[in-house]
């Protein structure tokens, strides 16, 4: 069964380091997405993305955040600067069309350690 | 303020008991309805959805939800639980403002079964 991959599972990085969440969506999906969870808290948007560009970002994905597809199959979140706030698990998702028509996968998550 | 709302942290239940977890949703418009599952070390996976039609949804599982217009509720049952089914599960909504590419999720709910 296809599925997402998202690699590494943990990262640990120091406080201002730049760090890149890697995902591999399923290959014929076209709608991807990041979202995060923070201990404890709920699983929060992050960012959509479609046609190469973002289509929909929450308040959340500020100029701290970029993502990127640079070869066609690996869709990266990139987290500059990283605070103890972005300490959470991140996780990537796809979906063949949008959450309207079809179903969105989610991986298994990367959890971000800030120190 | 729009909001999805689970008003269960934790629920225990003993193997073979039914189960309802509850899911509010506060928006001007009916949204996409979601429930989604996340077993320990696992992403998160669909149990079932509701966009429109019949108010009673079939998912994976064996589980059930209810949309109930009038009550601005979407809840979880299944009648007879299985002590695998101990998960965190979560109310998911796709709100119609502005797109259809973002899922606000509930806090969780945290099912623990006993045998």
């Amino acid at each position: 069964e296809p599925e997402v991959t998202q690699t590494p599972s943990h990262q640990v990085t120091q406080m201002g380091q730049e760090v890149i969440l890697r995902c591999v969506p399923i290959s014929n999906h076209l709608y991807f997405y990041w979202y995060r969870q923070i201990l404890g808290q709920k699983v929060e948007f992050l960012v959509s993305f479609y046609n190469n560009e973002i289509s929909e970002k929450s308040e959340i994905f500020d100029d701290q955040f970029s993502v990127e597809r640079p070869d066609g199959s690996n869709f990266t979140l990139k987290i500059r600067s990283t605070k103890l706030e972005d300490s959470a698990m991140y996780f990537c998702a796809s979906s063949l069309e949008g959450f309207e028509a079809t179903e969105a996968f989610f991986g298994q998550g990367t959890r971000l350690t800030v120190v | 303020a729009q909001s999805v709302t689970q008003p269960d942290i934790h629920i225990t239940v003993s193997e073979g008991a039914s189960l309802e977890l509850r899911c509010n949703y506060s928006y001007g418009a009916t949204p996409y309805l979601f429930w989604y599952v996340q077993s320990p070390g696992q992403g998160l996976q669909l149990l079932l959805k509701y966009f429109s039609g019949d108010t009673l949804v079939q998912g994976i599982k064996g589980f059930e939800a209810e949309f109930k217009r009038s009550q601005s509720s979407f809840n979880l049952r299944k009648p007879s639980v299985h002590w695998s089914d101990a998960a965190e599960y979560f109310c998911a909504v796709v709100p119609f403002d502005g797109g259809y590419n973002k899922l606000i999720f509930g806090a969780g709910t945290r099912l623990a079964v006993h045998p």
